[in-house]
């Protein structure tokens, strides 16, 4: 079966400290990756996404930076944290056409 | 305009009554159509997905797609407490390049 870690599930950081929350996918091969913000009482927001190695789309401008190494690991990132990127953040995936799967999400404050 | 519109709600209905919660999205080509239940401070799990027009049964569940008026809504019968949460549309197009689109969500309440 399949299954998706995402770590760590909390973490407060310092405004302009660098980012780095990593997921990983068990069980599956060449899913469609996601990395999703939720402000809080908000709707989630699509940050990246990518259907394959390398390959990165961008949703929204901003500090934050995706990157995807190998088929089944999606890394964001980021060098200089501003207040405004606290928020929940959930990676997903997908394969074409169907349901999408969620981590557990990495709740990060910055202080 | 939104891709993917949802009443934010709060919606409240009491207990054992049916809940109705709907979303409209805006891109035509959309395939595939998701709901999601999220719990505060949790990650969304799937509840239901519909790919075609008509009507779509999973217990208490009910997913209705009218794909003509773009517009897709997720029925909850004999509505409990522990159904009480956000509830997501999410919109996928076809092709291996879709992305996942999700509405702010409603929230619902079922009262005692």
């Amino acid at each position: 079966s399949q299954t998706i870690h995402q770590w760590p599930a909390t973490l407060v950081q310092p405004v302009g400290s660098p980012l780095s929350l990593e997921c990983t996918v068990e069980g599956t091969s060449n899913p469609n990756l996601y990395w999703y913000r939720q402000a809080a009482g908000r709707g989630l927001q699509l940050l990246f996404y990518s259907v394959g190695i390398g390959q990165i789309s961008s949703e929204v401008p901003q500090n934050l930076s995706a990157s995807r190494p190998q088929d089944r690991q999606f890394i964001l990132s980021s060098k200089k944290l501003l207040l405004s990127d606290s928020g929940f953040y959930l990676c997903a995936w997908t394969r074409t056409g169907t349901e999408a799967f969620f981590g557990q999400g990495t709740r990060l404050t910055v202080v | 305009q939104k891709e993917v519109e949802q009443n934010s709600g709060p919606l409240s209905v009491p207990e054992g009554a049916i809940a109705s919660l709907n979303c409209t999205y805006s891109d035509r080509g959309s395939q595939s159509f998701f709901w999601y239940r999220q719990y505060s401070g949790k990650s969304p799990e799937l509840i239901m997905f519909i790919y075609s027009n008509g009507d779509k049964e999973d217990g208490r569940f009910t997913a209705q797609l009218n794909k003509a008026s773009q517009y897709v809504s997720l029925l909850i019968r004999d509505s409990q407490p522990s159904d009480s949460a956000t509830y997501l549309c999410a919109v996928k197009g076809g092709g291996t390049a879709s992305k996942l689109t999700f509405g702010t969500g409603t929230r619902l309440q079922v009262t005692l």
